[in-house]
């Protein structure tokens, strides 16, 4: 069993919808990453959160660190919204170990 | 541009030979980070240095593998005889870095290998 786990793996929206994407891991935790991976390999930190919420315009990153899960959601999503995004956990600081990603198709 | 830089972006080699990439981290990041991204799969951790010094190898890094980060600044890695399996998206990282503090890791490009 991977340490950090996502689901969906892949997911296809409307325009406008309401997205969901779940990370559950099994390991102690110093934060969680919510990351963002475009076509071509880039990769942007869109979140970085130990507990509680964060909000960042139409996305919204939650965390439960007693039952080690964390949803990032993404309101009113758009085209632009389509790529792969990534759920990391980081540990005593130092390096990331990284879901296999969810790939998100947002039609217009 | 201050942000992570790699070079080179793209590299095709054969079999056997050696190839090296190199990682040009955010200036006053005094953390770098190795990871490697095969197709459909999330990054895995390979290495890294906080300075010059190399804190942690992963398992995965054969003894092929070797990074080095001699001034504390710039951090290349190289990969003696390649192999197929060696084919795959190799990302920088860097960060700050305290003891009880976590920062967020900055990204570079990536370098994409593909060994023929």
């Amino acid at each position: 069993k991977n340490e950090v786990e996502q689901s969906p793996q892949n997911l296809t929206a409307q325009e406008g919808e309401f997205i969901t994407i779940n990370c559950s891991y099994s390991v102690g935790i110093s934060a969680l990453h919510w990351l963002q991976q475009h076509p071509g390999g880039g990769i942007v930190s869109l979140f970085m959160l130990s507990s509680g919420k964060k909000k960042h315009g139409r996305l919204i990153a939650t965390i439960n660190i007693q039952e080690k899960h964390s949803s990032l959601h993404i309101t009113a999503s758009h085209p632009r919204d389509s790529a792969v995004y990534i759920c990391a956990v980081s540990t005593s600081g130092s390096r990331l170990t990284f879901g296999e990603g969810t790939q998100l198709t947002v039609n217009p | 541009d201050t942000g992570v830089s790699q070079d080179p972006r793209h590299k095709i080699t054969k079999r056997g030979q050696n190839v090296t990439f190199r990682c040009d981290p955010i200036s006053e990041h005094n953390r770098l980070y190795w990871y490697r991204q095969t197709l459909g799969q999330g990054p895995e951790f390979l290495t890294y240095f906080q300075n010059e010094a190399q804190l942690e190898k992963s398992r995965l890094l054969s003894d092929r593998f070797s990074a080095e980060r001699p001034k504390g600044s710039f951090s290349t890695l190289e990969i003696q005889r390649t192999e197929q399996g060696d084919s795959a998206m190799y990302l920088c990282a860097s960060s700050l870095a305290s003891l009880f503090t976590t920062y967020t890791q900055y990204f570079g490009p990536g370098t994409r290998l593909t060994v023929l």
